[in-house]
């Protein structure tokens, strides 16, 4: 079976401060996509970052970077001077060959001006 | 290019109505995927329709049924409606069966009274 877990519900930073998001998952199979997603107040999951399971390279997008380590089953998503609009709820999810994509339960992350 | 699109943006329904949700796929999208997020929860995969068949079903009562059409936009129905049925209702859409590849509509909040 696979799963996914946050186990950071909510996280609150003084503005300009780095912050780093833990996910951890569990999969039996070789081949899998794992991905973070962000999800204002408005609703709409918006997609952040698609890695998979062959490529272990760490990825940095501007003030975003993600670190991806199979060995300890984790994708860390880490964002530098963070800012008020980051304020969001992180999701990491999970997705093995082409089944569904399974969501872990969400971080809330509260960046305070 | 259009993106997946959703209608309406929000509902009431009284417990034991029925319910209908829409989504436009993406243009050149053949699968619609559909998730429920619970208040304070992760999105949960319901059901997969590819190519207006259903390919996949996650763990939801024979009360929410699909629908894909010849122009692979699809519709969501929930039966009976009960309270815990309140969730925003995503759906994602992917050309194939990669759902790796998956693009999430705005969403439909249900609130069931």
């Amino acid at each position: 079976a696979q799963k996914v877990t946050q186990a950071q519900t909510e996280i609150s930073v003084v503005e300009k401060e780095d912050v780093t998001l833990d996910c951890v998952y569990e999969t039996r199979d070789t081949t899998y996509y794992l991905f973070w997603y962000k999800q204002p107040p408005s609703g709409e999951l918006v997609f952040l970052i698609r890695r998979n399971s062959f490529d272990e390279q760490n990825e940095i997008s501007g003030r975003y970077s993600w670190n991806f380590q199979k060995s300890t089953s984790s994708f860390n998503f880490t964002i530098t001077a963070s800012q008020v609009v980051d304020s969001a709820v992180y999701f990491c999810a999970l997705s093995v060959r082409d089944d569904k994509i399974i969501f872990g339960k969400g971080t809330r992350l509260h960046i305070l001006p | 290019e259009t993106g997946v699109t959703q209608s309406p943006t929000h509902l009431i329904k009284t417990r034991g109505q029925q319910v209908t949700l829409r989504c436009s796929s993406q243009s050149g999208h053949n699968t619609v995927s559909w998730y429920q997020q619970a208040l304070g929860q992760g999105p949960q995969f319901i059901f997969q329709y590819y190519r207006e068949e259903e390919n996949g079903r996650g763990n939801f009562p024979p009360r929410f049924s699909g629908l894909q059409f010849p122009n692979y936009s699809s519709e969501l129905n929930v039966n009976a409606l009960e309270l815990d049925d309140s969730a925003l209702y995503l759906c994602a859409s992917s050309f194939g069966l990669r759902t790796y590849e998956q693009y999430f509509g705005p969403g439909t909040r249900l609130t069931v009274t």
